[in-house]
Parts: C-alpha cells; structure tokens; sequence
C-alpha cells in the first residue's frame, strides 16, 4: 500500500537552531499538505500545495516558517529559529488533485522538541 | 467561520458499542470524515459520508449524519482493546480543498 514518507521520525533541537523536515507525497498526489498537531490537539493546517504551487499558506508563521515544493513532488517544511512552542508532531498530507471522496492519507510525523 | 467539536474523552467496556459525537459549524461541508490516531502514529482514514447521506455502515463502524443540527456520531460494535486510539471528526466545505479537524475523542477501553 502506498504510503507518505516523512522523515526525521523525531528531531530534538535547541531553541533559536534551524530545523527542517522532510515529506515525500504518493506517487502521482497533486495536493500536499503540512499540518501541525500539538500535543492534546487536533491538526492544524500550515500549509497546502498544489504540484509546485502554494494554494493556502495563511495559518504558516511566515517570519520564522517556509514550505517548498520544487518540483512538485517532495517537500520540506523549515523552522529557523525555533522557539520552545513549536514542540508538536509535524504531519505531511497528500491527496489526488481534489481530496473530497479520499480524504487525505497522512504520513506518520515527525515528533519535534525545542529544548 | 468553520469549527468542529467533540467531546475529549470516551470510556467503554470491551464488547460494548462506542458512539464518538460530533458538531459541526459549516453548513457548506460536503464531506465529513473520521480518522483514527494511534499513539505516535500519524491519521488513518477510517470512513467518510457525504453531507446528502444520513448514515453510512461499514463493517463495525456506522456513521451517522443529520445535517440540520450538523451532528455527526460514529458508532463502533463490539469495542475491541485495538479501538484504543484519539477518533479525530474532520470536515471539508465546497468551496476548498481544505479539511479541518476536531481536537478528538480520546476512545479508553476498560477490561
């Protein structure tokens, strides 16, 4: 079964270093999302591609956050610096060109803390 | 605005039947789904309805919608330990790709 690859599974880091995150979306899903789980809570949306292009980036903390997806395919999410309150799971989506009937399939997260 | 609530926390008997609520605020909603969340895992599927169907059945999972208070529930028969998890209620409006989640329902088996 296809699945979303993420990778680090877990990243410990010190607050104000540069951490960045990798997703690699099913073969051939257009859409890709990055959202951010705190702890107790449910998935908030950071950001969404569509192939190469940024479609919803209003909820990404942009002085400190950025998102690319080259080619389209595979996408990294980058924090610099990070603070103490980034400390979440961060969860990468994908979905075909229009989500509705399929949902999105998440990746497993990569668990981040800001010591 | 979109917004999606459900209770925190649910504790059933193993053999029981479970049944996880859910409110919803956006009467444009087309799709509304359930995920599950293991712990240190990341979402998985486990069913969806579509906003013009009033209840869904799947194996032990029956979804059930009524669009006019914008309530849907999930009801899994015969809880089994492997239940265990955070049930996470999602919606999708028309108008976005967008889907937005609840903070989840904490499912606890008891013995």
């Amino acid at each position: 079964e296809a699945e979303v690859a993420q990778s680090p599974r877990y990243k410990i880091t010190e607050k104000s270093q540069a951490v960045a995150f990798w997703c690699d979306p099913i073969s051939g899903h257009a859409t890709l999302y990055w959202y951010r789980q705190i702890l107790g809570q449910g998935p908030e949306l950071l950001v969404q591609f569509q192939d190469e292009s940024v479609v919803d980036d209003s909820q990404l903390p942009k002085d400190r956050f950025s998102a690319e997806r080259l080619k389209g395919v595979d996408s990294t999410l980058k924090i610099q610096p990070a603070e103490l309150g980034d400390s979440a799971m961060y969860l990468c989506a994908s979905s075909p060109r229009l989500a509705g009937l399929y949902g999105y399939t998440f990746g497993s997260g990569t668990r981040l803390t800001v010591v | 605005g979109e917004d999606v609530e459900q209770s925190l926390f649910l504790s059933v008997r193993e053999g029981d039947s479970s049944v996880i609520n859910c409110t919803y605020t956006d009467s444009s909603s087309t799709y509304l789904y359930w995920y599950k969340q293991e712990p240190g895992a990341g979402l998985q599927l486990l069913t969806y309805i579509f906003s013009n169907m009033d209840m869904k059945q799947d194996q032990r999972l029956t979804v059930l919608l009524n669009k006019k208070d914008k309530h849907l529930s999930l009801r899994i028969a015969d809880t089994q330990t492997g239940d265990s998890a955070i049930y996470f209620c999602a919606e999708k409006a028309n108008r976005d790709d967008k889907i937005i989640f609840g903070k989840g329902t904490r499912l606890h088996i008891l013995p």
